[in-house]
């Protein structure tokens, strides 16, 4: 079945560089995008930017100078770096299956502070 | 960018009560597409292709609209339809969500 997993660390320092993955299982990345999305506590969703797959990205303007999505599909793996973290960054953040947003991870919460 | 703004943003139904959950675009999309999402928990395709249910979804619920005014409707409210509903437009890039509308069970 399909699953999506994020994993990374909880705690960030603020001007570091956040590493994320998430690893899908049940669907090739060859053949289907992966989204990344965050909500920040008791927040709305913030759509953050896709890879595709062809391996294309696409990103949040408001993010973009920050943000690098990437991937290595012999190990099913989809990876988000955004650098120059902020406190206004601590949020949860999912993987989503494209183009349909049909299937979720559970989420990983980031928190930023020193 | 495409700014979705949900109305309302909070409200309460009683059961079988019907409720309209409004999102309009400030530019014209193809298409709005819906999650449900409870407290903890992931966003759950709710409906897509604006009038299409999800897997699973109870018929009480439908889609509708065009242009830049879509609509999610419950024709009779249930207890375990309380949770905040999310439109997405992923017509354009960057791809947005509405700020969300809080569904409380009266």
């Amino acid at each position: 079945q399909v699953q999506l997993r994020e994993s990374g660390p909880g705690l960030v320092q603020p001007s570091e560089t956040l590493s994320l993955t998430c690893t899908v299982s049940g669907f090739s990345l060859t053949s289907y995008g992966v989204n990344w999305v965050r909500q920040p506590p008791g927040k709305c969703l913030e759509w953050m930017g896709v890879i595709w797959g062809d391996g294309s990205t696409a990103y949040n303007s408001l993010l973009k100078s920050r943000l690098s999505i990437s991937r290595d599909t012999s190990k099913s793996q989809v990876f988000l770096k955004m650098n120059s973290l902020q406190t206004e960054d601590t949020a949860i953040y999912f993987c989503a299956r494209g183009p349909h947003f049909d299937y979720w991870g559970q989420g990983v919460m980031v928190t930023v502070s020193s | 960018e495409i700014v979705l703004t949900q109305s309302p943003t909070t409200m309460a139904a009683s059961p079988g009560e019907k409720v309209t959950i409004t999102c309009r675009a400030s530019s014209s999309v193809s298409y709005m597409h819906w999650f449900q999402q409870k407290s903890g928990t992931s966003p759950k395709p709710w409906i897509y292709d604006t009038s299409k249910l999800a897997s699973g979804v109870p018929d009480r619920f439908s889609g509708s609209g065009s242009g830049t005014s879509y609509s999610l409707t419950i024709s009779s409210m249930e207890a375990e339809d309380a949770a905040t509903y999310y439109c997405l437009q992923r017509s354009s890039y960057p791809y947005t969500f509405g700020a969300g509308t809080k569904l409380e069970l009266k």
